[in-house]
């Protein structure tokens, strides 16, 4: 069975300033890793994943996030957050050989000017 | 192209009254997903179909939940009767196939029950 734990129900920060949001997950076999975003009033758009290869993997909007497999953890980060970012954030794990997808708990993620 | 379309947005119902909702996927997706998300939680899933068999619904609580997949396209999901803990919003989403790595969501069925 996998799980994931989100340490953080709540980060607020200030614009332009670095954040990162942490992932933790379990699992006794591979798994597929995965961000998600639900920006209000939304539904949950997959923000990027990690499936193999490279251990950073890269948004389109300025997220990045390290699979780091001996911490079993996925932490989210982006080096200048704007207001624009502000949402709840979702980390997710799949196993590679099933179909079904854990979620976090989520964090909320609220910039401030 | 358009996304997952849910309905109703929003509903308000009293302890053991009966509920429906319904999804209509992205065109072609073979695989949709029912999934509650309690307050504070992150989502759940309570039922994924391929096509109109079911795949997983071990989280289904079937005392009281019951989901369709009418002809492998659009599909409904029914509380009867309902309890104050099935409070919270019932996301649908759908893929192209079980391992695809990317699932897409409508924006989601808010249900309070009162």
């Amino acid at each position: 069975a996998q799980s994931v734990t989100q340490l953080d129900s709540q980060v607020p920060v200030f614009e332009e300033a670095p954040v990162e949001l942490r992932c933790n997950y379990s699992s006794s076999v591979s798994v597929y890793l995965f961000w998600y975003v639900q920006y209000p009033n939304q539904g949950l758009q997959l923000l990027l994943k990690y499936l193999s290869g490279s251990t950073l993997v890269e948004s389109i909007n300025g997220f990045e996030a390290e699979f780091n497999k001996s911490q079993t953890s996925f932490h989210l980060r982006k080096p200048s957050v704007h207001i624009s970012d502000t949402a709840e954030y979702f980390c997710a794990v799949q196993n590679t050989g099933g179909f079904k997808t854990i979620f976090g708990a989520g964090t909320r993620l609220f910039v401030k000017a | 192209e358009a996304g997952v379309a849910q309905s109703p947005r929003y509903k308000i119902i009293e302890k053991r009254q009966s509920v429906a909702f319904w999804c209509n996927p992205i065109s072609g997706h073979a695989t949709l997903y029912w999934y509650q998300q309690i307050l504070g939680q992150g989502p759940k899933l309570l039922i994924q179909f391929q096509n109109n068999g079911v795949v997983d619904d071990s989280q289904l609580p079937k005392d009281r939940f019951s989901a369709e997949r009418l002809k492998g396209v659009d599909s409904t999901l029914k509380i009867q009767p309902a309890k104050l803990e099935d409070s919270a919003v019932y996301l649908c989403a759908s893929s192209l196939d079980p391992g695809s790595t990317e699932a897409f969501f409508g924006q989601g069925t808010r249900l309070t029950v009162v």
